[in-house]
């Protein structure tokens, strides 16, 4: 079982919807959240970062942590065709440096 | 402004044969860590570096090899490549900040097919 499951997709969505992205993990030392955004042929950016439980809220985008549930969110508001990428969650805990990633889920957002 | 390199960014070799991916940046970070990216497997890690002369083992670093001899750069070495290392390699680096964020900053990747 990998330690960082996630949804492949495709995910379709027409612009103007609310898109929700999850990953669920296994390994409880896990602190640090992290959502990366990648663009066909392109390397992975970063899109939000997120400490142990609780919400961040950038823009139109908002990362959401359940350490009791090992699960995280990323919502996406009033998606835009820009929006339409692999998203990829990333964790690690206290002390490491490298991360370990969720296989990713593609969107795509209709116009 | 700083950013990440790789070369080369496609690449066609045989099996057997020795192939080394480049991989510099100019953030002037201690870590630099090398992924690849394979259909329903996501990004998995490599090897990785926490500065000059140190290297470690990723999870997949069978067949592979790296180098640090300086901070700009961490070429990765196929010794004999495989049909199995077909794949898209990501570099990425990161300075250790505060609260442990190590934001990583990722290169272009490179495209490489083994025939």
């Amino acid at each position: 079982q990998k330690e960082v499951e996630q949804d492949p997709g495709p995910l379709s969505v027409p612009e103007g919807a609310i898109v929700s992205l999850n990953c669920t993990y296994s390994n409880s030392a896990f602190q640090y959240f992290m959502w990366y955004r990648q663009y066909s042929r392109k390397g992975p950016e970063l899109l939000m970062y997120t400490y142990s439980s609780g919400n961040k809220e950038d823009g139109r985008f908002t990362a959401q942590v359940d350490k009791s549930s090992k699960y995280i969110s990323l919502f996406i508001r009033d998606s835009q065709p820009s929006d339409s990428a692999t998203y990829l969650c990333a964790m690690k805990g206290t002390g490491r440096r490298a991360l370990t990633f969720g296989s990713g889920t593609r969107l795509q957002v209709q116009p | 402004d700083a950013e990440i390199t790789q070369s080369p960014r496609h690449k066609i070799t045989e099996t057997g044969r020795q192939v080394t991916l480049a991989c510099h940046q100019t953030w002037n970070h201690n870590n630099m860590f090398w992924y690849r990216q394979d259909l329903g497997h996501g990004l998995r890690l490599i090897h990785y570096s926490y500065g000059v002369q140190d290297t470690n083992k990723g999870e997949v670093s069978d067949g592979y090899s790296v180098s640090r001899s300086n901070t700009e750069d961490l070429p990765l070495t196929l010794e004999s490549a495989a049909s199995s290392q077909t794949s898209v390699y990501f570099c990425a680096s990161s300075e250790s900040g505060t609260l442990g964020t190590d934001t990583q900053y990722f290169g272009p990747g490179t495209r490489l097919t083994v025939l």
